[in-house]
């Protein structure tokens, strides 16, 4: 089991609300990336944090944002949700920014937006 | 473009039926290729990290090759409790992030 703890486990919104999820990453670990999971599909790369800056991003809209605190716990902020949103949100924890020798995932947050 | 490709999408074995899974990948310089597994509804559980051409790795009934195009995961004499999704990814010279394959599907068969 890894350190990395999500929260909440499971979310129901409504389409146009906004959500906030949360991730803490393992000890030791100062770089936290988080990712969406389709149903039936790999981890697509949302946004990556280092030292509570925004260290690279995938293609997302900026409706996604997040934020790192100095403790290198994280938060994913998605605004204005559409129903192609519902997916298994997933953060992972490492060190660093260069060669990652690991990383450490989540248990996840599975959202479905109705 | 980093891109990852997985085969088979899935694969049924029966319990101690050794086989391989692929993944062929196009990357900008790669600094490490990555396995993971994954069960349902849970976030994917850390296998093995690649670095290099002829490397190998080990775990259990579990062994990664890795060449300059592609991977395979090696799985000796399977049991049940193998059964899972298994996650392929790579990191580029250029991303921080990880590029994921879209996962083999393996059940296996008591």
């Amino acid at each position: 089991e890894t350190g990395v703890t999500q929260s909440p486990t499971h979310l129901i919104k409504t389409r146009g609300q906004q959500v906030t999820l949360r991730c803490s990453s393992q000890s030791g670990h100062n770089t936290v990336s988080w990712y969406q999971q389709a149903l039936g599909q790999g981890p697509q790369f949302i946004f990556q944090y280092y030292r509570e800056e925004e260290n690279g991003r995938g293609n997302f809209p900026p409706r996604f944002s997040g934020l790192q605190f100095p403790n290198y716990s994280s938060e994913l902020n998605v605004n204005a949700l559409e129903l192609d949103d519902s997916a298994l949100y997933l953060c992972a924890s490492s060190s660093g920014t260069g060669v990652v020798t690991e990383a450490f995932f989540g248990q996840g947050t599975r959202l479905t937006v109705v | 473009e980093d891109q990852v490709t997985q085969s088979p999408e899935a694969l049924r074995l029966q319990e101690g039926e050794s086989s391989s899974l692929n993944c062929s990948y196009t990357v900008s310089g790669l600094r490490g290729l990555f396995w993971y597994r994954q069960d349902p509804g849970k976030g994917p559980e850390f296998l093995f990290t690649l670095y290099s051409a002829g490397e190998e790795k080990e775990k259990e009934r579990l062994k990664a090759t890795l060449t300059k195009k592609e991977s395979f995961l090696h799985i000796t004499a399977p049991k049940p409790e193998d059964s899972a999704t298994y996650l392929c990814a790579v990191q580029g010279n250029y991303g921080q992030n990880f590029v994921f394959g879209p996962g083999t599907r393996l059940s296996v068969l008591p």
